[in-house]
This record gives structure tokens, C-alpha cells and sequence, in this order.
């Protein structure tokens, strides 16, 4: 079974310019969430979706994030315009829709802002 | 806001030895999770601990659960080098969907 995809793995960018992150969750599974990993901390929900559906964006910021999933399969994450504190590494997960207390994440996308 | 405290942040051991982590939160809970990650990788989910259950095992991995408390300790047994990595706690609290909160981790270094 292919896990999580996610690209790109690194990007470097100047401060206000955008980015964008793209995942591929794990076929089948209906749950897929972004959290953002600071270096030395845990990482933080962003956003969960339930098939194409917002579940949770509590902690998104939204004046610059955005996320979709328009056909409640793969996933963007946009930062728009970025700051140097959103330097971080951006994690995708996904879960079954049997098993929702599990979650199965991608390798990441590592950001640095410049 | 990050729920889980853990402790140490950083623990060195030889292989062999066994290593402990602890997980304090804050909030009721309606399981406790552990997960792993490698320098640079994603995370890797180890073993789920429900709010009902006290301990729990899986190989080499023991997990408590002590709800009064608010804590939870894993213990990996008879560690190896390939054991190295950070291990994050993260809760799933009650009534807040399929969202997990994770702790800041504690950076395990397992020397051969």
C-alpha cells in the first residue's frame, strides 16, 4: 500500500512571497489533516478535512493559509504572503474511515522563509 | 496550544538499556497515542492507549495510562541504535472530532 505523498520535500522562499504544498492521502482514506512542525516542538493541526468537507480550521491562519480538497482526494496547502515564522516543516496525514484514531503521515515539506 | 508536557527532552542511553518517557496533559481524553519520528521524516504511529485501559503492550513497547493522574510513560525495552529518534505523546480529547494534540517530544539517542 502506497503511504502519504507529499510535494515538494523542501522549498525556500523570500518573505511575502506564496507557496504551495500538494498531498496525495493514503486511496480510501476519507480524513486528511495538515499540521505544522516548528523545529523543536510537536507538531499542530492546521486543518482536517472529512472527504471535501472542513472539519476543523481553528488554528489556520486564515488572513495568509488556505487549504483545499476539492474532489476529497488529494489536498493543497497555500501560504500567502509567507513570514519568516512560518518556517517549519509541513506534515500531511490521513486516516481510514475505519480506523479514525490512526493516522498515517507523509514525509513532509521542509519550508524555510527567507 | 500544545496539551502534552514531556519529559525528558532529550535522553542518551547505551543499547541495551531501557528507556523511559513521560506524558503529562491537560484535558479529558478519549485515547493516548505515541508516535515516532526519525531525523527529517514524517511521524510513525507506535501504539494507542484508550482512556479505559491502564497499560498496554506492543514488542519491545510498554505504555501506561493513568487517567487521575493525567499521565502516561512508554518504555522501550532492551533498546537498540536503530531506536534513536524523537517520540512525541499526543492526545485525542473528548468531543473535539478525530483531532490529536501532540506534546513537544523527547529526543531519544541510543549509542551502540
Amino acid at each position: 500500500e502506497a503511504g502519504v505523498a507529499q510535494s515538494p520535500r523542501y522549498k525556500i522562499i523570500e518573505k511575502r512571497q506564496s507557496v504551495a504544498f500538494w498531498c496525495n492521502p493514503i486511496s480510501g482514506h476519507a480524513t486528511l489533516y495538515w499540521y505544522q512542525q516548528i523545529l523543536g516542538q510537536g507538531p499542530k493541526l492546521l486543518i482536517q478535512f472529512q472527504n471535501n468537507g472542513v472539519v476543523d480550521d481553528s488554528q489556520l491562519p486564515k488572513d495568509r493559509f488556505s487549504a483545499e480538497r476539492l474532489k476529497g482526494v488529494d489536498s493543497t496547502l497555500k501560504i500567502q504572503p509567507a513570514k519568516l515564522e512560518d518556517s517549519a516543516v509541513y506534515l500531511c496525514a490521513s486516516s481510514p474511515p475505519t480506523r479514525t484514531d490512526t493516522q498515517y503521515f507523509g514525509p513532509g515539506t521542509r519550508l524555510t522563509v527567507l | 496550544s500544545q496539551q502534552g508536557e514531556e519529559d525528558p527532552q532529550a535522553l542518551s542511553i547505551q543499547e541495551g538499556e531501557n528507556a523511559t518517557m513521560n506524558c503529562s496533559y491537560k484535558t479529558s481524553i478519549n485515547n493516548l497515542q505515541w508516535y515516532r519520528q526519525n531525523s527529517g521524516r514524517g511521524l510513525v504511529h507506535l501504539i494507542l492507549i484508550r482512556s479505559n485501559e491502564r497499560e498496554k503492550h506492543s514488542g519491545r513497547l510498554r505504555v501506561t495510562l493513568d487517567t487521575s493522574k493525567k499521565s502516561s510513560s512508554l518504555l522501550i525495552t532492551a533498546s537498540r541504535a536503530a531506536d534513536t529518534a524523537s517520540y512525541f505523546c499526543a492526545t485525542r480529547p473528548y468531543n473535539q472530532g478525530g483531532k490529536l494534540i501532540f506534546g513537544q517530544g523527547t529526543e531519544l539517542s541510543v549509542k551502540p
